[in-house]
């Protein structure tokens, strides 16, 4: 069964605070994806990557930065975190370059910046 | 570039009632791939169903069916006898054949009465 698990379901971190949101996808995927969701703005792209040690900002890549080393990790990494940046966050994985691209979702982390 | 609007933001159906929640896209490619996804309220996006550019019959799966109209540019997902389950976050997202990623909608809250 296809698995995309992120490290923490919810999070509490102080303002300036460096966090890390992980995600493990077993699917073997080359592709992998961070969104933040946030009501009436649906879910926007922060960073994705194709390959290990590849990325490629998104919408919205600004306060954030990502890493990939294995492929199946990929890493979104908070600087600096501000309050602005309280959210629900998703990490997906799809396969190679193919339509219909269709994603596969981890369960969410609710980041809190307090 | 790509866009997907969802103008709902939020509905209400009586449980065993159909119910059609609208989506309509924009994109210059020939080929594409439409999808909907829902996210109940514990956070995770379940995969329901989807439609490529390409497909000549609608897309079906159980109770849900895509009403694709290509030349209106349209992808309304159907959801047919309605069930207290189906609570939740539908979101409509487009991959075009000359990006990897998705493009989502805002979403449409549905609530399902008893």
């Amino acid at each position: 069964d296809v698995k995309v698990t992120q490290s923490s379901r919810y999070l509490v971190k102080r303002t300036g605070e460096k966090v890390f949101l992980e995600c493990v996808q077993d699917m073997d995927h080359e592709n992998m994806f961070w969104y933040r969701q946030d009501p009436g703005l649906g879910l926007r792209l922060i960073y994705f990557s194709y390959d290990v040690k590849m990325k490629e900002k998104g919408d919205i890549p600004e306060g954030y930065s990502v890493s990939r080393e294995k492929k199946e990790r990929f890493s979104l990494i908070l600087e600096s975190a501000s309050t602005n940046q309280t959210s629900m966050y998703l990490c997906a994985s799809s396969p190679p370059d193919r339509l219909p691209y269709e994603q596969y979702f981890g369960p969410g982390t609710r980041l809190t910046v307090t | 570039a790509q866009k997907i609007t969802q103008t709902q933001p939020g509905m209400f159906v009586q449980e065993k009632e159909a119910v059609t929640l609208d989506c309509t896209y924009d994109t210059s490619d020939q080929s594409y791939g439409l999808f909907w996804y829902k996210q109940p309220s514990s956070g995770e996006m379940i995969f329901l169903i989807y439609q490529g550019s390409y497909d000549e019959q609608n897309a079906t799966e159980g109770r849900y069916s895509l009403n694709f109209q290509k030349a209106r540019k349209s992808a309304n997902l159907v959801i047919s006898a309605s069930q207290l389950g189906d609570s939740a976050m539908y979101f409509c997202a487009l991959a075009s054949g000359s990006a990897r990623q998705l493009t989502f909608g805002s979403g449409t809250q549905l609530t399902v009465l008893p």
